[in-house]
């Protein structure tokens, strides 16, 4: 089976651009979240789908925006980048009700300049 | 809301020696999942060992073993027989009794083994 493939794995934009990463979740699994890893912290949860609707949110502003597509790959769109935004960003594919059931991909570093 | 904490930074551990991370977490809910991830330079993060909050029996895989005190809130892993794959940043979760809830990550501790 598939793990979790994430792309691009590097990235770096300009304040005030916008980026959309994009993230294909395991075979088998049908929910998508996705999490933002600032230098020396821990991850922190943006956002989750669950058959193409968001069905959870973390404390991140609007501009962080999500989609899930049928066949449950996911993207994470962040308009308007502020420096702050420069972070790992881990995606990682569940099946429903599973705890912990998680695996994740190896991320994209964004850098905003 | 809950928190996770871990108040070691960094630690370092000789080969073949044993080390304990330490966890603590705050939380009002009864029943709970308690994780431990592994996240080495790759930057995936590998899900170590997870621990149910209405199990009493301590979980144990391998060398990994965590000590689950829930009345203290406390869930500390023990890596025995260190090896120097085992250098990586770990970090301890908490999630809710539900699919839908989010993991909760600590701030992580920095575990080098020295050869």
């Amino acid at each position: 089976e598939t793990g979790v493939t994430q792309s691009p794995t590097h990235l770096i934009k300009t304040r005030g651009q916008q980026v959309t990463l994009r993230c294909s979740s395991q075979s088998g699994h049908n929910t998508v979240s996705w999490y933002q890893q600032a230098l020396g912290q821990g991850p922190q949860f943006i956002f989750q789908y669950y058959r193409e609707e968001e069905n959870g949110r973390g404390n991140f502003p609007p501009r962080f925006s999500g989609l899930q597509f049928p066949n449950y790959s996911s993207e994470l769109n962040v308009n308007a980048l502020e420096l702050d935004d420069s972070a790992l960003y881990l995606c990682a594919s569940s099946w429903t009700a599973h705890p912990g059931g998680y695996t994740f991909g190896s991320g994209t570093r964004l850098t905003v300049v | 809301a809950q928190t996770v904490t871990q108040s070691q930074p960094e630690m370092s551990v000789q080969e073949a020696e044993t080390v304990t991370l330490s966890c603590t977490y705050d939380t009002s809910e009864s029943n709970y999942y308690l994780f431990w991830y592994k996240q080495p330079p790759s930057r995936q993060m590998i899900l170590v060992i997870r621990q149910e909050a209405y199990k009493q029996q301590n979980a144990t895989e391998n060398r990994f073993s965590v000590n689950f005190q829930k009345a203290a809130k406390s869930f500390s892993l023990k890596i025995s027989d260190s090896q120097l794959g085992d250098t990586a940043m770990y970090f301890c979760a908490f999630q809710g009794d539900s699919g839908n809830t989010p993991l909760v990550f600590g701030k992580g501790t920095r575990l080098s083994v020295i050869a």
